[in-house]
């Protein structure tokens, strides 16, 4: 069974850093772009980041120099390191498979199949 | 970045219903739209991607169109398992930027 599982979130003051991981049964992240993606309470779905199985990344502006993602082909694992961290980065944090797919008219298309059933990551004093 | 704007906000509607959210792209992404629903407390789920295409399990009741900046998402027998907030989503560039979301109510 494809499944993803975080792990790692908690309660952190402003200004402290915190990694929370993602585990991968039923396929194998280093063949697969991921992504992590997060939701304030009461709020929408945020794009944090991403990682193409080539191994570029990208980030959100509002985490750029402070997250990093990151993957361990040995645990099959995805991470995000998250430094400085403030009250505004208080949310549920996903992280999700970018599936990519070749369509018949040649276009390469991405979107997120597989999902974890998120962390809670909570910065306060 | 790609802004990209839902509407309704919130849509009351009764099972049986058809049901249509629209979503607006601030500049072209040609089909690189997705929709998701989210069931309160859950994790996301997939239910269209390419802005037409059902992805796999998910009932043909969804359905999506659209293009270029001007998208869809229709429900055309709401179910009670239906009642969710959707978010359209698009992957033409980074940030793969969602939208805002649309709450899907029981009338």
């Amino acid at each position: 069974e494809v499944q993803l599982v975080e792990s790692g979130g908690g309660l952190i003051q402003p200004g402290g850093s915190l990694r929370i991981s993602c585990a991968a049964s039923g396929f194998t992240v280093s063949n697969n772009h991921m992504s992590w993606v997060r939701q304030a309470p009461g709020k929408g779905l945020e794009w944090v980041s991403v990682i193409y199985s080539g191994g570029s990344t990208d980030y959100a502006d509002s985490v750029k120099g402070r997250f990093t993602i990151s993957r361990d082909n040995s645990k099959n694992s995805l991470y995000l390191q998250m430094s400085s961290l403030r009250v505004e980065d208080t949310a549920v944090y996903y992280c999700a498979r970018v599936w990519q797919h070749l369509d018949t008219s040649l276009y390469y298309y991405y979107y997120m199949d597989v999902w974890g059933k998120g962390t809670t990551v909570t910065v306060s004093s | 970045d790609i802004q990209m704007t839902q509407s309704p906000s919130s849509l009351s509607a009764s099972v049986g219903d058809r049901v249509t959210i629209t979503c607006r792209a601030s500049q072209s992404i040609n089909t690189y739209l997705n929709w998701y629903q989210q069931q309160p407390g859950k994790a996301p789920k997939l239910l269209i991607y390419g802005a037409s295409s059902l992805q796999s399990g998910v009932p043909p009741r969804f359905s999506g169109s659209g293009s270029g900046t001007d998208f869809t998402l229709t429900i055309s027998s709401l179910q009670p398992g239906d009642f969710a907030t959707y978010y359209c989503q698009q992957s033409y560039s980074t940030p793969y930027t969602f939208g805002q979301g649309t709450k899907l109510e029981i009338k």
